[in-house]
């Protein structure tokens, strides 16, 4: 199981905003930069953010992401039919069993 | 550009072996890690483990340790992930990623994905 919570859904209608939390501990979210990944249906993974807020080239900024002490946020402006997905969220866990943990997954329903 | 291409599905029996394949392209090879992410049917990403290809230095992830074998070939681009004795459990997608670590050592990410592997294993 991950040690990265995030709901298992969140919906809203198109032009509305979205937000999905992934909350960690000090030994992971505390202590490092969070990623964000969008999975379109049967696709391969996309980075969407990184290092807490930094969008790649081509990522248009309807997406935003931040943290806070343990817990990191993205968030989804002007939500369109493009972005049902599953959303997760990634960092480095340098607990006892050091390695890089996703998120439990968010799907993105566009209602 | 950068490109990963992985190789095709793979449908195999218990107890058989596998390697399957990761090409990159459109960057220095050996200068970048390479990881591989565990996807099973309906469930989420799972870090399997990240090989540099430059020395092989490789680290697993401790669901993943002793279970596959991850490797690189520098001379040709191509990382590989490999089972010696596959189980129905090993069932999934199986995707291959280059993974970014910053020199500070606190920004850790997967920057460009290859297509995925399916891997079925069933009798």
């Amino acid at each position: 199981q991950s040690v990265l919570t995030q709901p298992p859904s969140v919906s809203a209608a198109p032009g509305q905003k979205v937000t999905i939390s992934c909350s960690g501990s000090s030994s992971n979210i505390g202590n490092n930069y969070v990623s964000w990944y969008q999975q379109l249906p049967g696709t391969a993974p996309k980075l969407l953010i990184y290092e807490n807020n930094k969008r790649p080239s081509g990522i248009p900024d309807r997406f935003s992401g931040s943290k806070s002490g343990t817990s990191a946020t993205l968030g989804i402006t002007g939500l369109q039919t493009g972005d049902e997905a599953d959303y997760y969220c990634g960092t480095w866990d340098s607990s006892l069993s050091v390695s890089y943990v996703f998120g439990t997954g968010t799907k993105v329903t566009v209602l | 550009e950068v490109q990963l291409v992985q190789s095709g599905a793979e449908v195999k029996k218990p107890g058989e072996s596998l390697k399957i394949s990761c090409k990159g392209s459109g960057y220095s090879f050996t200068s970048y890690w390479i990881g591989w992410v565990r996807q099973m049917p309906g469930k989420g990403l799972e870090w399997m483990g990240i090989i540099y290809p430059g020395d092989s230095d490789t680290r697993y992830s401790p669901s993943f340790q002793g279970q596959v074998t991850i490797s690189a070939d520098k001379s040709i681009s191509t990382a590989y992930l490999q089972w010696s004795s596959l189980k129905a459990s090993d069932t999934a997608m199986y995707y291959c990623a280059r993974f970014f670590i910053a020199a500070a050592g606190t920004s850790y990410y997967f920057d460009y994905w290859g297509q995925g592997t399916l891997v079925t294993v069933s009798s």
